[in-house]
C-alpha cells in the first residue's frame, strides 16, 4: 500500500503570497492531521479531521491558515498570506480511527518564505 | 491539559554505548504511551507503542517501560548505531481525543562510528 504522499515536497514563497499543500492520506484511514514542525516548537498539530469531519483547528493557527479536506482521499492545507514565520516543515500524518491507532506521516513539505 | 517532557537534545554519543532519552508526561486520564523516529528527509514513524501501565515496549532494540507512578516513559538502547542517528519524540494519547497525540518537542540524537 502507498503511505501519505504530500506535495511539493519543496515550495518557496515571497511574503504575502498563498500557498497550497497537498496530502493523499493511506487508502481506507479515517483520520488526517496537519502539522507544523521547527526546531523551536517540536511538532505543532494544525488541524485534525475525522471521517473528513474538522474536530480540530489549532487555535493559534487559525487567522491563516486553513485545511481542508475535499474527499476522503485529499486534502489541502492553505496559507494566507504567508509570512516568513512561516517557514517550517509542514507534515501530514492519516490514521485508522477507533481509537489511538498508529500516525503514518508522510515525508512532508519544506516551505521558506522570504 | 496534556504534556510530555523529554530530553533536551543533542545528545551525542559514540557507537557502542548506551542511550536513554527521559520522558516524562502529565495528564489526568489514562494515556497511551508512543515512541516515534524520524530519519532525516522522512516523516516520524512509530517505534513502538504501550498502552497499559507497567509493560514495556520494544523494537529494533529500543525499549521503554510505562511507570505510571512515575509518570515516565524513558527510551533506552543498550548499544547504538550510526544508523540510530535520528530525531526521537515522546508522545500520549487519550481516548478522549480520539487520535490526537501530544508530542514532545523531540530528543536529536547523533550518533560517530
Amino acid at each position: 500500500d502507498a503511505g501519505v504522499t504530500q506535495t511539493p515536497r519543496h515550495e518557496v514563497a515571497e511574503k504575502g503570497q498563498t500557498i497550497i499543500l497537498k496530502c493523499e492520506p493511506v487508502s481506507g484511514h479515517n483520520d488526517l492531521f496537519w502539522y507544523r514542525q521547527t526546531k523551536i516548537q517540536g511538532l505543532e498539530l494544525l488541524s485534525y479531521f475525522r471521517s473528513k469531519s474538522l474536530m480540530e483547528d489549532g487555535g493559534a493557527f487559525k487567522d491563516r491558515f486553513k485545511a481542508e479536506m475535499l474527499n476522503s482521499s485529499f486534502s489541502t492545507l492553505k496559507i494566507q498570506p504567508t509570512e516568513p514565520k512561516d517557514s517550517a516543515v509542514y507534515l501530514c500524518a492519516s490514521s485508522l480511527g477507533g481509537g489511538l491507532y498508529e500516525q503514518y506521516f508522510g515525508p512532508g513539505t519544506r516551505l521558506t518564505v522570504l | 491539559g496534556d504534556s510530555v517532557t523529554q530530553t533536551e537534545g543533542p545528545v551525542t554519543l559514540s557507537e557502542g554505548t548506551s542511550l536513554t532519552v527521559n520522558c516524562s508526561y502529565e495528564t489526568k486520564q489514562y494515556p497511551t504511551l508512543f515512541w516515534y523516529v524520524q530519519y532525516p528527509g522522512e516523516g516520524p514513524q512509530l517505534l513502538f507503542k504501550v498502552p497499559k501501565a507497567n509493560e514495556k515496549g520494544s523494537n529494533r532494540g529500543f525499549e521503554a517501560t510505562y511507570n505510571k507512578e512515575a509518570t515516565s516513559f524513558h527510551l533506552q538502547k543498550a548499544s547504538v548505531q550510526e544508523s540510530d542517528s535520528a530525531v526521537y519524540y515522546c508522545a500520549l494519547g487519550v481516548n478522549s481525543a480520539g487520535n490526537k497525540l501530544t508530542f514532545g518537542i523531540g530528543t536529536r540524537v547523533l550518533v560517530r562510528p
